[in-house]
């Protein structure tokens, strides 16, 4: 089937323990991009590949990190969860990811719960 | 800073017209685009400007100036379907995008 996927859909996980987001693409996608979205907040920017093998920071990294040793796979890591972490996190992908009408295609979310 | 504005929430009624504005200031600008998000769901591609003037895709269109800052979505002959979430989001100059906090689209029968 094709598109995006990601595990799990929800968590809850105490404070201070480490927790890894999956999400996998079988689109063939250069670019891999993980988002929170948090209510009466935009869509933000935690982290992004634009192709195997290198990521960069986006507008809210502190606390995550991610890895993209493939095309197909972005995992999303918090290392040492706090509860200002609670949010929905959306992983997308695009085709080229620095083109001007490359248009994302989000997975279906994780719901996380840091308590 | 960088930033997008939209309504918070309209209300429209089914069958009717409905616009929802978006107004940008960005640290350049690569492209604007809408997406739709029902409640619960991933958000979805709507519709693509980068050259100034209303691009139409059946029953959505939208709108852009590029001088102005500022973009439309209008929606026609709504259907209680129509009733979610519209984020406007602008491609900056690192091709990255800026999300608006979305506009929530009631639809009332």
């Amino acid at each position: 089937i094709a598109g995006i996927t990601q595990a799990p859909t929800s968590q809850i996980l105490a404070a201070g323990r480490r927790m890894t987001l999956r999400c996998t693409q079988d689109m063939r996608h250069n670019a891999m991009y993980w988002y929170r979205q948090d209510l009466g907040l935009g869509l933000r920017l935690i982290h992004y590949s634009n192709t195997a093998g290198t990521t960069g920071k986006g507008e809210v990294p502190d606390g995550y990190s991610v890895s993209r040793a493939n095309t197909d796979d972005f995992p999303l890591t918090l290392a040492s969860a706090v509860p200002s972490q609670t949010s929905v996190y959306f992983c997308a992908s695009s085709p080229v990811g620095t083109g001007g009408g490359d248009e994302q295609f989000f997975g279906p979310g994780t719901r996380l719960t840091v308590l | 800073g960088q930033n997008i504005d939209q309504p918070t929430e309209m209300t429209a009624t089914e069958g009717a017209i409905v616009q929802i504005n978006c107004t940008y200031q960005t640290s350049g600008f690569n492209g604007l685009f809408w997406y739709q998000q029902h409640a619960g769901e991933a958000p979805t591609f709507l519709s693509y400007n980068v050259l100034d003037g209303l691009e139409e895709k059946g029953r959505f269109s939208s709108f852009l100036s590029r001088s102005k800052g500022y973009s439309y979505l209008l929606l026609k002959e709504l259907q209680m379907k129509d009733s979610a979430s519209y984020l406007c989001a602008v491609k900056d100059s690192n091709y990255q995008l800026i999300w608006g906090a979305g506009t929530k689209l009631i639809i009332k029968p």
